[in-house]
């Protein structure tokens, strides 16, 4: 119940694109959904997140879509860049606690 | 300013030895956390720290592994009589308790490999 699952495992794209990562839950506990980029030797960092309250979130390209009913949860980058390659791990947490993390998807965007 | 810093960057060590891992997280941050990220995964919880004490060690994998918080501020990660398992990247993050979203700041990890 605790798992997080995430697909694709790798997605390539070309320059200007929208790559769509897809993740899914069982815990309905969970109560913040954070994204988050990783580059090669760099630590994660927090790209965008939302709560099960709504239905989308927009930060710039990168976009949100959240199905409570079907506990699943959407990354989508628009116009996508090269410089957005990089590995991106949805993850979930309840009670501001530890994050449990999808297992990553490593996106290669082409010019 | 600073964000969470990490040492040693990389440590190579041998099998049966001790090592720690040092973290540094972001001045005022009240909560520490320790993951471990193998090849090609996603992060995986160890513990965290809410002040000085672990709010949660549910993830240590074995009693070898131990951290230590005590002043509130820096973590030690220590691990007994290591094994090749244990080979991975050691993430730290840091997050100020308090706010709605409970925001964690990675550190850039150590890289921990067991000959």
């Amino acid at each position: 119940q605790q798992q997080v699952k995430q697909s694709p495992q790798s997605l390539i794209v070309q320059k200007g694109g929208i790559p769509i990562i897809n993740c899914a839950y069982e815990n309905t506990a969970f109560d913040y959904f954070p994204w988050y980029q990783q580059f090669p030797g760099k630590g994660p960092a927090l790209l965008i997140a939302i709560r099960p309250d709504v239905s989308e979130k927009k930060e710039g390209r990168f976009t949100i879509s959240f199905n409570k009913s079907a506990k699943q949860f959407s990354l989508h980058i628009m116009d996508s860049q090269p410089g957005d390659s990089a590995t991106y791990f949805c993850a979930a947490t309840f009670n501001t606690d530890k994050l449990i993390f999808g297992t990553g998807t490593r996106l290669q965007v082409f010019p | 300013g600073a964000g969470v810093s990490q040492t040693p960057s990389n440590k190579v060590t041998e099998k049966g030895k001790y090592v720690e891992l040092r973290c540094d997280p972001i001045s005022g941050h009240t909560a520490l956390y320790w993951y471990r990220q193998s090849l090609g995964q996603g992060p995986e919880f160890l513990i965290y720290f809410q002040g000085t004490g672990a709010a949660d060690d549910s993830g240590l994998p074995n009693d070898r592994f131990f951290a230590v918080r005590p002043e509130g501020s820096v973590s030690t990660l220590k691990i007994q009589r290591t094994e090749r398992g244990d080979s991975a990247v050691y993430l730290c993050a840091s997050s100020y308790q308090g706010t709605s979203n409970n925001e964690q700041f990675f550190g850039p990890g150590t890289r921990l490999t067991v000959l």
